[in-house]
């Protein structure tokens, strides 16, 4: 089975830095999702890891380190905009169907203070 | 633009009815998914598809079933609804390939009263 934790909510003030965490523990792993979903819409694609190691995408960064089961989102020079939920999402490995499958978090809030 | 569409935002149902939830997607991919998404719970898998006819059950299958006729739309059947079934309803597809990224539709929230 597939279980991944996030903390529930967090705030922080506008032009500062948040690191959003998710661990994991998972029967099968290929890859590391993380999604935003601002309320009332659908989430959307943030960025994707397999590998150890930072991935760098503007302002937001994803790390992950699988001996851990650990994943992180870093978030920086945040923007009222950046309020909004994280979603922290594992693909499970294999192949055709459970491999296609994605195991979601409970999700992270986060609140960007003026 | 790649589109998921769910076909209805808002839906009010009546306990024991039987409710269809249609998803239709234009970018010909093979895996289709539906979850629900509740507070404090985040987004859960009811059932996917990798194909056409194909089904697997997610982790909340029970007192749902899907169809998948045609590879472009993939819909949800709630048999019998009940009010443990209010919920928003969150249609996605995802073509294959390694790092392919879910594309989800604006979502359902149904109120099953």
């Amino acid at each position: 089975g597939q279980n991944i934790d996030q903390p529930t909510e967090m705030t922080a003030t506008e032009g500062a830095i948040v690191q959003i965490n998710c661990t994991y523990q998972t029967s099968g792993f290929n890859g590391l999702f993380w999604y935003q979903q601002h309320a009332g819409e659908a989430p959307t694609f943030l960025s994707y890891n397999v590998l150890d190691g930072l991935e760098e995408k503007g302002r937001f960064s994803s790390f992950l380190s699988r001996s851990k089961g650990y994943s992180y989102l870093l978030l920086k020079e945040l923007q009222m905009k950046d309020s909004a939920s994280y979603l922290c999402a594992v693909r499970d490995s294999g192949i055709k169907a459970a491999g296609n499958k994605l195991t979601f978090g409970g999700g992270t809030r986060v609140l960007v203070k003026p | 633009d790649v589109k998921v569409t769910q076909s209805s935002r808002y839906l009010v149902k009546r306990t024991g009815e039987k409710v269809f939830l249609e998803c239709v997607q234009d970018m010909d991919h093979e895996n289709m998914f539906w979850y629900r998404q509740d507070p404090g719970l985040g987004l859960r898998l009811i059932y996917f598809s990798y194909d056409v006819k194909m089904k697997e059950k997610g982790d909340i299958p029970e007192g749902y079933s899907v169809s998948r006729e045609k590879k472009e739309r993939f819909s949800l059947i709630l048999e019998s609804a009940s009010t443990n079934q209010t919920s928003m309803y969150l249609c996605a597809s995802r073509g294959l390939g390694l790092g392919t990224e879910a594309f989800f539709g604006q979502g359902t929230r149904l109120t099953v009263v």
